[in-house]
């Protein structure tokens, strides 16, 4: 089973709004990742999780908040977004990084499209 | 640094009619290639993944690779697409350093079936 759940699946909030974006995996994977994709564009990369510890940050604005509580949770808070913060956010998991290098693959989620009005 | 080039941003082909993605990356080291496809609105679903030994590699749905190392190149190549096969294409590359394990991926393609 190579399966990552994400939480809700569409969100729509105010700027001045605080959300959470929630990600699950039970696959006993090590590290997650948050990445953000917006219309017809790659996924970029914004934070990874590696044993519960965060070891990447791609200089994501305060506004985005990861959090890490257990091995298989992965939240992403949100506080006074933009109207521009507006895209589908990737939650992806693999099994040991430290471990297997690159050759540690992801497994992404169905995403949660988020809209800042 | 490390890049991934989709040179082909639509391509549009017949149900039934065989298939060919291209991707180019540019990488120092030994590259770790992935194809991932996305349907509208969903995540991202693994194709296949070379690492090492027999440059083809086979994937799910009837999708297969082919690693070039004199070429720089990992073209996706199915047979016969079918009209659910439409859909965005990323190639990404692994890369691993001392703060992680990161995938660059290049633009996508995005793929047209035609009845």
């Amino acid at each position: 089973d190579t399966e990552v759940t994400q939480t809700p699946k569409h969100l729509v909030m105010g700027m001045t709004n605080k959300k959470s974006l929630k990600c699950e995996q039970h696959m006993g994977h090590r590290a997650m990742y948050w990445y953000k994709q917006k219309a017809k564009k790659p996924p970029e990369l914004m934070f990874v999780y590696s044993y519960e510890k965060l070891s990447i940050n791609e200089s994501v604005p305060s506004r985005f908040s990861p959090e890490c509580p257990n091995s298989s949770l992965l939240n992403l808070h949100l506080h006074a977004l933009q109207p521009e913060d507006s895209a589908l956010y990737l939650c992806a998991s693999s099994q040991d990084q430290e471990a297997g290098g690159p050759t540690d693959t992801q497994y992404f989620g169905p995403g949660t499209r988020l809209t800042v009005l | 640094a490390q890049s991934v080039t989709q040179p082909d941003i639509h391509i549009t082909v017949s149900e039934g009619a065989s298939l060919e993605l291209r991707c180019n990356y540019s990488y120092g080291a030994t590259p770790y290639l992935f194809w991932y496809v996305q349907s509208p609105g969903q995540g991202l679903q693994l194709l296949l993944k070379y690492f090492s030994g027999d440059t083809l590699v086979q994937g799910i749905k009837g999708f297969e690779a082919e690693f070039k190392r004199s070429q720089s190149s990992f073209n996706l190549r199915k047979p016969s697409v079918h009209w659910s096969d439409a859909a965005e294409y990323f190639c990404a590359v692994g890369l691993f350093n001392n703060a992680g394990n990161m995938l660059t991926f290049g633009g996508g393609t995005r793929l047209m079936v035609k009845p």
